[in-house]
């Protein structure tokens, strides 16, 4: 059982550049998440899907764009790349969004740095 | 809104010690609380879990976690380290409200042999 699966694993882009990281899970999750990661900051919510076709803002959505078009994929788009999007980035999901059902599953993580 | 505070982004024990990760919390609703860990090169996983109920909460690997109201803390402990326990170790809260989870910024836990 694959569970919650990332590509690729380590990307360098120039600054400008675009690109896709891609995201896939097999448990019939409805809810999906893309967090950054940087060091001694926690985890950051980018964007968050409730299903397919619908997405919301997190907490730092700001250079990033994604879309839901079915209920196992949830690309991250990343536009014009800054060095300020230099961190490893984690695609989630979850059988529920609130509570104690909350419990959410993770991929292994996109290392990304942009020079 | 909730929030989490972990002390300590670096601790170090010797195999066998006992390992203590401190985490607090801050809800304005009754909290659900949450440990992962990250072992290198891999994503967050559950530890462990409170939901309501018993207080000293028991997850895997020899770990568990007690719910302290009064001090808004769930720690995180375990009796004797194992050089396996090197990790990262995140603590997080959710609320009653939706997509409300807010994780702590991570303690790295080295094992010495």
């Amino acid at each position: 059982n694959a569970g919650v699966t990332q590509t690729p694993k380590f990307r360098i882009l120039k600054i400008g550049q675009s690109m896709t990281l891609q995201c896939t899970q097999d448990m019939n999750h409805n809810y999906m998440y893309w967090y950054r990661q940087d060091p001694g900051m926690g985890l950051k919510l980018i964007y968050y899907s409730v299903g397919a076709g619908i997405t919301d803002k997190g907490e730092v959505p700001n250079g990033y764009n994604v879309s839901r078009s079915t209920t196992e994929d949830f690309p991250l788009r990343l536009e014009l790349a800054a060095p300020s999007q230099t961190s490893v980035y984690f695609c989630a999901s979850s059988r529920s969004p609130t509570g104690a059902k909350n419990i959410q599953y993770f991929g292994a993580g996109t290392r990304l740095s942009v020079l | 809104a909730q929030s989490v505070t972990q002390l300590g982004s670096h601790v170090s024990v010797s195999e066998g010690a006992l390992v203590l990760l401190r985490c607090n919390y801050s809800s304005s609703v009754p909290p659900y609380l949450f440990w992962y860990v990250q072992y290198p090169n891999q994503g967050l996983q559950l530890l462990l879990k409170y939901t309501t109920g018993a207080t000293l909460v028991k997850g895997i690997n020899g770990f568990e976690a007690e719910f302290k109201k009064s001090e808004t803390s769930f720690h995180l402990t375990k009796p004797s380290a194992h050089m396996s326990d090197a990790a990262e170790y995140f603590c997080a809260v959710s609320g009653s409200g939706y997509n409300d989870m807010r994780f702590g910024a991570g303690t790295r836990l080295t094992v010495k042999p």
